[in-house]
């Protein structure tokens, strides 16, 4: 298994422009988020799935979208990049068994995006 | 909202001794997981170890363990034996039961290993 992939690992953006951070796992795990790590202030929450076609907002949702259409994949838009989204950007999935156990996150790789 | 305070920015400690890093965390909910990730300078996340809220024995992963004192909210990581490897930054996270996938992660403790 390649478990949580993300693509591009580094990105520079300029600002207005828009893109799209790739995210995808093979672990056919039901709980897919994605987070943006700046320094001194933890990993926040931006948008989370619990399951193909369900997403909903995190901590931070401003200034991007994300969809899910698949079990596999959970990509994150940026319409209109601003320099206070420069940060580094990590994609996690996991899985419950049910409503009696969770296991915690695996993370992707992350992705280093710069916006000037 | 449930927050997680990692008080220690940084912490050192020699190659083969023990450190403690803490982790305190508010919330009104009686069952929950708390977890430890460690992210070296590769950038990866690693889940080190894995506590359930309703269980009271301390969870442990070889050199890792864990002191839950759930009245008191705090939820620190012994590290033993400590590696050159384990120099990294450590997250204390936690998530409320009925929560989906939701975690609040705290802001983190670099630790530095002296050789």
């Amino acid at each position: 298994n390649a478990g949580v992939t993300q693509t591009p690992k580094f990105q520079v953006l300029k600002t207005g422009q828009s893109m799209t951070l790739q995210c995808a796992q093979d672990m056919n795990h039901e709980y897919m988020s994605w987070y943006r790590q700046d320094p001194g202030m933890g990993l926040r929450l931006i948008h989370y799935s619990v399951g193909a076609g369900i997403t909903d907002q995190g901590e931070v949702p401003n200034g991007y979208n994300v969809s899910r259409s698949t079990t596999e994949d959970f990509p994150l838009r940026l319409l209109s990049a601003a320099p206070s989204q420069t940060s580094v950007y990590f994609c996690a999935s996991s899985y419950s068994m049910g409503s009696t156990a969770y296991y915690g996150q695996y993370f992707g790789p992350g992705t280093r995006l710069t916006v000037t | 909202a449930q927050t997680v305070t990692q008080s220690q920015p940084e912490m050192s400690v020699q190659e083969a001794e023990t450190v403690t890093l803490s982790c305190t965390y508010d919330t009104s909910e009686s069952d929950y997981y708390l977890f430890w990730y460690k992210q070296p300078p590769s950038r990866q996340m690693i889940l080190v170890i894995r506590q359930e809220a309703y269980k009271q024995q301390n969870a442990t992963e070889n050199r890792f363990s864990v002191n839950f004192q759930k009245a008191a909210k705090s939820f620190s990581l012994k590290i033993s034996d400590s590696q050159l490897g384990d120099a990294a930054m450590y997250f204390c996270a936690y998530k409320k039961k009925s929560s989906g996938d939701k975690l609040t992660f705290g802001t983190g403790t670099r630790l530095a290993v002296r050789p």
